[in-house]
């Protein structure tokens, strides 16, 4: 069955610490991102990757970190930096020569 | 910089009274635009890519069809299981693959 997980479905961090969430896709897509979703707002790009090994700033980044050392896998770091991490978080992937990107079940972070 | 708009923010249906969801868009060159579905505390569910203007798609109750300015989903005969989140994508011409989302609307289909 192939598609994308996340993991985990819910998080809990307390101020000051950094916190990974996973997400790997068994689709054999190239490009991956990482998404937030807040009440009443679009989805806000955070990070994307097109290749392995290299990846891309998106509109909100600050406060947070990616690496891409597989084409499976592509985790986000909230670090304490980002003054506000409480959200959802979705991971997404896309095949070669299409936009049509597929998600994740997200990951649902709350800051304590 | 590109812009989508959805409307109504929310809609509330009966079974079976048939409607319409529209997502607005300005975008410098439209390379495709997306619908997706969200329930409640899950990842959106991809629906349909339109990809010019006079295009449409269809699939179970839901139809999709695109201008140059805006889309609809038209939604015939819905049931309480269609109740969800709906949410419109474009991206542009530019160097990649950017995605723009509006915020969605809203609908519940009352039994």
């Amino acid at each position: 069955d192939g598609g994308i997980t996340q993991s985990p479905k819910y998080l809990f961090r307390k101020e000051g610490q950094n916190v990974t969430l996973s997400c790997e896709q068994n689709l054999n897509h190239d490009a991956m991102y990482w998404y937030r979703q807040d009440p009443g707002q679009g989805l806000r790009l955070i990070y994307y990757s097109q290749i392995v090994n290299d990846f891309q700033k998106g509109d909100i980044a600050e406060g947070y970190s990616v690496s891409r050392e597989k084409k499976e896998s592509f985790p986000l770091t909230v670090t304490s930096a980002q003054k506000n991490p409480t959200a959802f978080y979705l991971c997404a992937s896309a095949g070669e020569g299409t936009d049509t990107q597929y998600f994740g079940p997200g990951t649902r972070l709350t800051v304590l | 910089e590109d812009q989508v708009t959805q409307s109504p923010e929310a809609l509330r249906l009966q079974e079976g009274e048939s409607s319409s969801l529209n997502c607005s868009y300005t975008v410098s060159g439209l390379r495709g635009l997306f619908w997706y579905r969200q329930d409640p505390g899950k990842g959106p569910e991809f629906l349909f890519t339109l990809y010019s203007a006079g295009e449409e798609k269809e699939k179970e109750r839901l139809k999709a069809t695109l201008t140059k300015k805006e889309s609809f989903l038209h939604i015939t005969a819905p049931k309480p299981e269609d109740s969800a989140t709906y949410l419109c994508a474009v991206t542009n011409s530019g160097g990649y693959q950017k995605v723009t989302f509006g915020t969605g609307t809203k609908l519940q289909v009352i039994p």
